[in-house]
């Protein structure tokens, strides 16, 4: 079936701008995590979402992040008045909650954003 | 607080020979997931196991096994007879039962080279 899919694959923009970014889990998975992957930070989680609600934003660097989720599925994360220093690539991962704990994470293919 | 590391930054190899990447970790909670990750030149994370703490068990897929050890909080991982297409970044990550969110946090990654 179908995986995580994430758009754009690329975005340029202008420091100051705002941007979003798509993600599309795959069908059926509840859970949803946004992660940020820069040459500096490593891997960083961001925020997780189980349905709509988004239990933990703990890993949001900043107020100008924020993510929404819709009828459990889409979800969207925008960064308002870009900096810099938001250069990185934006991963968004889905799991299916299960009976044996921890699911596993399929990731998609990421979104590479570049501030001018 | 959760923490993995991998000492390894960077591993050249030759074709065909064996090559183990290091994974260490360090947490609090008594239950948790280890995982381990494959980040090709393509970008996108592909997942190669989970491993819960309550399970030992060293595990064996192909040319791929995993050493699981509690006793010195390791969870290696070994190529046998490497290839080319081996070639990519891979990260270790823990997630804990405790964390609710079920996020991931990763180790830097190694960067392995698999030379013809």
């Amino acid at each position: 079936g179908a995986g995580v899919s994430q758009s754009p694959s690329n975005k340029v923009t202008e420091k100051g701008k705002d941007v979003e970014l798509r993600c599309d889990p795959i069908s059926g998975h509840t859970a949803l995590y946004w992660y940020r992957q820069s040459l500096g930070q490593g891997l960083e989680f961001l925020i997780y979402f189980q349905g709509n609600s988004a239990p933990d934003k703990s890993g949001l660097p900043s107020d100008r992040f924020s993510a929404e989720r819709t009828g459990g599925s889409v979800s969207t994360l925008t960064i308002q008045r870009t900096q810099q220093e938001d250069s990185a690539v934006y991963l968004c991962a889905s799991s299916h909650p299960g009976l044996a704990g921890q699911e596993t994470q399929y990731f998609g293919p990421g979104t590479r954003l570049l501030v001018l | 607080a959760q923490k993995v590391t991998q000492a390894q930054t960077e591993i050249s190899v030759v074709e065909k020979e064996d090559v183990t990447l290091d994974c260490v970790y360090e947490t609090r909670d008594t239950t948790y997931y280890l995982f381990w990750y494959k980040q090709p030149p393509s970008g996108e994370l592909v997942f190669l196991i989970r491993r819960n703490s309550f399970d030992e068990q060293n595990e064996i897929s192909g040319r791929y096994s995993w050493n699981f050890q509690k006793s010195t909080s390791s969870f290696n991982f070994t190529i046998t007879a490497s290839q080319v297409v081996d070639s990519a970044v891979y990260f270790c990550a823990l997630s804990e039962a405790r964390s609710g969110s079920e996020k991931l946090v990763f180790g830097k990654g190694t960067k392995l080279t698999v030379n013809p």
